[in-house]
């Protein structure tokens, strides 16, 4: 079993609508990192959270410690949207990455 | 400005090769790291380093070793190139050091670099 999993793997959402990735991870962190992978290969780290909450425009990312629970929710979808959003957590030095959750926005 | 670059975007190599991926990032950070993504999409990472540490990851074959000529390069050097290595290669940069509210220790990753060995 992977120390991080990631649900949904796979999401199909209508332009517009509100959209939920969860993360979830076995191991004592000391951050986490949400990425985006685009469809040319390209990554963008979208956010890195050790507590709290953080918002960039239409995204939000959350984390609890206690629970080993993380989620990056995107208002407002847009086709533009689609990629890989990735959760990785950083443990004792080393980073360990989930699966990783393809997410497509129909217009 | 790229911030992390680099090259080659593309390496079709024969098994057996020796080859070389540089990476240059122009951030000012001190930490570099090398990943792999398999076929799958699935990202491990190879190693990480500063100029005070190498930290590499146990399951990475010695064949690859990286090399730092100063703070804003490492390269990955791949000896002995087998058909398992055929990935994608993804360089990244990013301090060491965590402070307050401020991103540090956020990750800014390069193109990639899509090796194919044959």
């Amino acid at each position: 079993k992977n120390e991080v999993e990631q649900s949904p793997q796979n999401l199909t959402a209508q332009e517009g609508e509100f959209i939920t990735i969860n993360c979830s991870y076995s191991v004592g962190i000391s951050a986490l990192h949400w990425l985006q992978q685009h469809p040319g290969g390209g990554i963008v780290s979208l956010f890195m959270l050790s507590s709290g909450k953080k918002k960039h425009g239409r995204l939000i990312a959350t984390i609890n410690i206690q629970e080993k629970h993380s989620s990056l929710h995107i208002t407002a979808s847009h086709p533009r949207d689609s990629a890989v959003y990735i959760c990785a957590v950083r443990s004792l030095g080393d980073m360990r990455f989930g699966a990783g959750t393809r997410l497509t926005v129909k217009p | 400005d790229t911030a992390v670059s680099q090259t080659p975007k593309y390496l079709v190599t024969q098994m057996g090769n020796d080859k070389s991926i540089k990476c240059e990032q122009n951030l000012g950070h001190d930490t570099m790291y090398w990943y792999k993504q398999d076929s799958k999409k699935f990202l491990k990472i190879m190693f990480s380093y500063n100029n005070k540490e190498l930290i590499i990851n146990e399951t990475v074959p010695n064949r690859f070793s990286p090399k730092s000529p100063d703070k804003a390069h490492l390269n990955l050097h791949i000896n002995s190139l087998e058909l398992g290595d055929s990935a994608v290669y993804f360089c990244a940069s990013s301090y060491a050091g965590t402070s307050g509210g401020t991103s540090y220790n956020e990750q800014f990753f390069g193109p990639g670099t899509r090796l194919t060995v044959l």
